[in-house]
């Protein structure tokens, strides 16, 4: 089954608001990244975590191995954080990565 | 139900030699990308392919790295000659199209090591 289950599939945000995307492991991971994708189809690094949070600007993320589940906190929300969001998660036992399925966000006005 | 499949899964060579990485997209998926992982610099986008058409080649990979896709279930990633610093996972995608819209199916992956 699958190992990365990331929620919501879409989210629709009005500008100045926030909100979280979530991903939950079906098995331990070592570590999980974030990425936007881009205009062109790139997917930007958004965050690197083996444990713990990070913050950058308006976004944070949080990761706990043993609860099993990460997470991508948008504040302040603005147009331009538009696009398709993952996650992926590094299995213990190896260093491929486990890609959850997307979070489409929609800023509104 | 066919994802899309990666081979092989392990490669190491020599420096010096050519190797080529094989990628079979989902059936029906007309965008394929090419990206690199390392713990250094994330996942970095190496080529982009639409219905078969090369859209995007990333700009430091251009000089040993050369993408193809001679049909639309099948691509193909040569690297010539190969470095140690080419040691990466490499990964293929693919999805419907439309950049911002689709979601990405990605294949499993090949771990390459350069000696």
């Amino acid at each position: 089954g699958d190992q990365v289950e990331q929620s919501p599939s879409a989210l629709s945000l009005h500008e100045g608001t926030g909100s979280a995307l979530r991903c939950n492991f079906t098995t331990t991971m070592r570590a999980v990244q974030w990425f936007r994708k881009n205009s062109r189809g790139s997917l930007i690094n958004l965050f690197y975590l083996a444990s713990g949070t990070k913050e950058n600007g308006r976004l944070k993320s949080a990761f706990d191995s043993k609860e099993r589940y990460s997470t991508l906190h948008i504040r302040d929300a603005q147009l331009e954080d538009s696009g398709t969001y993952f996650c992926a998660a590094e299995a213990d036992s190896n260093y491929q990565l486990i890609w959850g399925s997307g979070t489409k966000l929609i800023i509104k006005p | 139900d066919a994802g899309v499949t990666q081979t092989p899964r392990h490669e190491v060579a020599e420096k010096g030699q050519t190797i080529i990485l094989k990628c079979e997209p989902v059936s029906g998926h007309n965008d394929l990308f090419w990206y690199r992982q390392t713990k250094i610099q994330g996942l970095e986008l190496l080529s982009y392919f639409r219905s078969k058409s090369l859209m995007e080649d990333g700009g430091a990979f251009k000089d040993r790295f050369k993408a193809e896709m001679l049909n639309s279930s099948f691509s193909t990633l040569k690297i010539q000659p190969t470095e140690p610093k080419d040691s990466a996972v490499y990964l293929c995608a693919s999805s419907f199209g439309g950049a911002l819209a689709e979601t990405l199916y990605f294949g499993s992956g090949t771990r390459l090591t350069v000696l």
